[in-house]
């Protein structure tokens, strides 16, 4: 089975700091992974995903991630938060029901950003 | 392009009710997820449904039920409401089968069970 943790459910920084929100999975295969976004009464938004080739990957505003087998994890960085950065983040694995695919998410980590 | 709906956005039901969320999926999509995210947890996959059938279910009981219809929108159906039903369920679209591409969410139904 394959799943998501994602270390630290609340984390906070400078407006203008960098921002490093950890993921770790596991998976028995070559793992999708992705990184969504929720805002406060809002949907999922993707901000990047993983599936192969290149493994430092880029995404919408700013954001980076990258896939490192060796250590099992997908963290994703932003060198400067924004105040607009304030939000759930959510990493997620891909799996294979056998005919479907879903997504398993971590629990999701809480970005605050201060002045 | 039209995005994902969900209807209604809010709602409060009591135990033991049952109730019918709805979903519009985007433009060009044929595949239509469910999750299901309680408070302060991720959202876990409650089922998806790929041309009219349901072809993958997550670990939720018979009680949670769903359509597709050939216009691709779908509805979830909980029946025998428990408290722990209490949720946001967002519905996502994709392109085909098994995609694991991008999923685009609405922005969730708001279940209260009291």
């Amino acid at each position: 089975a394959q799943s998501v943790t994602q270390l630290g459910s609340h984390v906070s920084v400078s407006e203008g700091a960098l921002v490093l929100l950890r993921c770790n999975y596991s998976s028995s295969v070559p793992p999708y992974l992705f990184w969504y976004v929720q805002y406060p009464n809002q949907g999922l938004q993707l901000l990047l995903k993983y599936t192969t080739g290149a493994t430092l990957v880029k995404g919408i505003n700013g954001f980076e991630a990258e896939f490192k087998k060796s250590e099992t994890s997908f963290h994703l960085t932003k060198p400067s938060a924004h105040m607009s950065d304030a939000a759930e983040y959510f990493c997620a694995v891909s799996t294979n029901t056998g005919t479907a695919s879903k997504l398993t998410f971590g629990t999701g980590t809480r970005l605050q950003v201060t002045l | 392009e039209t995005g994902v709906t969900q209807s209604p956005t809010h709602l409060i039901k009591t135990r033991g009710q049952q109730v019918t969320l709805r979903c519009s999926s985007q433009s060009g999509h044929n595949t239509v997820s469910w999750y299901q995210q309680a408070l302060g947890q991720g959202p876990q996959f409650i089922f998806q449904y790929y041309r009219e059938e349901e072809n993958g279910r997550g670990n939720f009981p018979p009680r949670f039920s769903g359509l597709q219809f050939p216009n691709y929108s779908s509805e979830l159906n909980v029946n025998a409401l428990e408290l722990d039903d209490s949720a946001l369920y967002l519905c996502a679209s994709s392109f085909g089968q098994g995609d694991t591409g991008e999923l685009f969410f609405g922005e969730g139904s708001r279940l209260t069970v009291l």
